[in-house]
């Protein structure tokens, strides 16, 4: 069955500080991971990544895979209150139409 | 580009009741997507829809549950007989192709009491 494990469950960091967020899977034809931001609602689309090794950026925010591993990061640094959140990884695959999320990483950034 | 709305925003059934959670998209999306999420727990996939008719759905999408597109533009998911743990944010999601991002809509809350 595939599956999507991240870590950790939650932290708490201060302003400026960088975190990294670990998402790790088990899925047979993998296609594609996704990170979402989740904060009261609605998840909002952050990277998505199918290829190992190459970098994504936007702004403070990169994320990185690794299909060998089997694992992605996420990375914030100079952190925000405002990067506050639940923080989602998902995988999909080539054999059904779904997204397969993980349980989140709560971020809880601190003036 | 924009995401689908959803209505209602919240709404609040007795159990037993028949619900309807509808999805505007924009029109030149055609894959659609229902997605739950109970409090506290992971956002789960209910079912997929693609050129009007359903390419997946879950073990969670049983027989109390429908989607149709009954006028080519708004996007219903149906519960025919809600129970409690019904109770639950209920996302819309679109891709414009069969790859790419999903967007999710606002959600809609359901709460079955």
């Amino acid at each position: 069955e595939d599956k999507v494990v991240q870590s950790p469950l939650s932290l708490v960091v201060h302003e400026g500080d960088t975190v990294t967020l670990n998402c790790s899977y088990e899925v047979t034809n993998f296609r594609s991971l996704l990170w979402y931001k989740q904060e009261k609602k609605a998840p909002t689309f952050l990277f998505m990544l199918t290829s190992s090794g190459i970098e994504k950026k936007s702004g403070r925010l990169s994320s990185i895979l690794d299909k060998k591993e089997l694992f992605s990061i996420l990375n914030i640094t100079a952190t925000q209150t405002g990067d506050s959140a639940v923080y989602l990884c998902a995988v999909e695959n080539y054999n059904n139409n779904d997204m397969r999320f993980g349980a989140g990483t709560r971020l809880t950034v601190k003036p | 580009e924009p995401e689908v709305t959803q209505t209602p925003s919240h709404q609040v059934t007795q159990m037993g009741q028949e619900v309807i959670l509808r999805c505007v998209p924009i029109s030149n999306h055609l894959y659609f997507y229902w997605y739950r999420q109970i409090l506290g727990q992971k956002v789960e996939f209910l079912v997929s829809f693609y050129n009007n008719e359903i390419s997946e759905k879950s073990e969670i999408f049983d027989d109390q549950f429908s989607v149709e597109r009954p006028d080519g533009s708004n996007f219903t998911l149906k519960i025919r007989s809600t129970k409690l743990e019904d109770s639950a944010m209920y996302f819309c999601a679109r891709r414009t192709g069969n790859t790419g991002e999903l967007f999710f809509g606002e959600g809609s809350r359901l709460t079955v009491l």
